[in-house]
């Protein structure tokens, strides 16, 4: 029971060039989430999926997109990669789809640095 | 704009003390409250949940909630040297379709040996 998962654990990409970061669970969660972390800037959500099929933007949207291929999958893409997007970013699952009171659990992450 | 306000610290405590962790929220319709850990270099670790004004705890942690003053506080009894982390405090409301969480920056807890 790996719980979340996350690929790759690190990259360097070259500004312009493209990448998915994948993120899978095996906890049978219905919502996902995208978030980055920057220092002195705390957790910011890029994008959710509250269930399969449905995906909404967050705080932090702009310069990515994201993909809920199943339940137990959430992929996000960056499209043409931007030093801005240098950051460390989280998968995160809860159970619930909304309206009730369910924590969120997060996965390893994934460190970018975009040079 | 939904705020989530913590002092950054860092908050140094000696071992075996009492550590206090606090956090004001903005959005009055606010309803879920959580404590994270977060080890540097590591992921948002959960800690703590707490929906209800008063007081919840979980072995050495106690949450305490006062939506009245739209505060909360996470007190850690007996600080360990393996406490040492940032803890993240996290405010949801939940909405037709949504649920999202706002974050604070986090509180550097440094405990000294």
């Amino acid at each position: 029971n790996a719980g979340v998962t996350q690929t790759p654990k690190f990259q360097v990409l070259k500004t312009g060039q493209s990448m998915t970061l994948q993120c899978a669970q095996d906890m049978n969660h219905n919502s996902m989430y995208w978030y980055r972390q920057d220092p002195g800037m705390g957790l910011r959500l890029i994008y959710y999926s509250a269930s399969e099929g449905t995906t909404d933007k967050g705080e932090v949207p702009n310069g990515y997109n994201v993909s809920r291929l199943n339940k137990r999958e959430f992929s996000l893409r960056l499209e043409s990669a931007a030093p801005s997007q240098t950051s460390v970013y989280f998968c995160a699952t809860r159970q619930g789809t909304s309206g009730s009171y369910n924590e969120q659990f997060f996965g390893p992450g994934t460190r970018l640095t975009v040079l | 704009q939904k705020e989530v306000e913590q002092n950054s610290g860092p908050l140094s405590v000696p071992e075996g003390a009492i550590a206090s962790l606090n956090c004001t929220y903005s959005d009055r319709g606010s309803q879920s409250f959580f404590w994270y850990r977060q080890y540097s270099g590591k992921s948002p670790e959960l800690i703590m949940s707490i929906y209800s004004n008063g007081d919840k705890e979980d072995g050495r942690f106690t949450a305490q909630l006062n939506k009245a003053s739209q505060y909360v506080s996470l007190l850690i009894r007996d600080s360990q040297p393996s406490d040492s982390a940032t803890y993240l405090c996290a405010v949801a409301r939940t909405g037709a379709g949504s649920y999202q969480l706002t974050f604070g920056k986090g509180t550097k807890l440094s405990v000294i040996p």
